[in-house]
């Protein structure tokens, strides 16, 4: 099946700095979702973006479906940020099904 | 825009005890529901998915079971719980035609 790849696993930051979370993937995919696990579970959606650049206030994301990878910028970081951050792809099906890597978790230090 | 509810928040229970996780979601008709199972690390992994009333399907074998007798209904189930069911379970729809998974607050169980 399809493999899914996050990197870094463990991110450490000083409020106020910028950082690039990295998700490559193994084959065609048709979605590409990334999540922000907060430090009480709940996985907040940040992007759906099988392809092209999307941002959101501080964060964007960038796919680039041909090459089999997609980035997840942090601008400004700040301590709200902590959390695992994750990338989950569904590559064909009606029903959608997520593939998630296993994150990277993201300490922001004030 | 929709909502997930699950029950309970929080569960402890002994080894061998039988298990109900429910998931109800309230602003939308027919979605797909999902139950993920993220165990100690990170990693969320896919259970079961159910495109309606009464369809389920299984991605990994095992001892839970899932139901969703209602259409915004999906519930997680298990006659006889193990040490390895320890872990934080997540409910999740996806909206017909939309690619977009939601996430619900998910519902921490500990087997001893």
């Amino acid at each position: 099946g399809i493999q899914v790849e996050q990197s870094p696993p463990d991110l450490i930051l000083q409020e106020g700095a910028n950082s690039t979370l990295r998700c490559n993937f193994s084959d065609s995919v048709n979605n590409l979702q990334w999540f922000h696990q907060n430090p009480w579970g709940q996985l907040i959606n940040l992007f759906y973006i099988p392809s092209g650049t999307k941002q959101n206030g501080r964060l964007s994301a960038t796919t680039v479906a041909t090459e089999r990878y997609s980035l997840l910028y942090i601008s400004s970081s700040q301590t709200t940020d902590s959390g695992v951050y994750f990338c989950a792809v569904n590559y064909g099906g009606s029903q959608g099904n997520l593939i998630f890597g296993k994150g990277t978790k993201l300490s922001v230090k004030p | 825009s929709q909502t997930i509810h699950q029950w309970p928040a929080t569960l402890v229970q002994p080894v061998g005890s039988p298990l109900s996780l429910e998931c109800t979601v309230e602003g939308t008709s027919n979605p797909n529901l999902y139950w993920y199972r993220q165990a100690a690390g990170r990693g969320l992994q896919l259970l079961f998915y159910s495109v309606g009333i009464g369809q389920i399907s299984s991605e990994v074998p095992q001892n839970l079971s899932a139901s969703r007798p209602q259409d915004r209904q999906f519930i997680l189930s298990s006659k006889k719980l193990l040490l390895s069911d320890s872990g934080f379970y997540l409910c999740a729809l996806r909206r017909g035609g939309r690619e977009t998974q939601y996430f619900g607050p998910g519902t921490r169980l500990l087997v001893l």
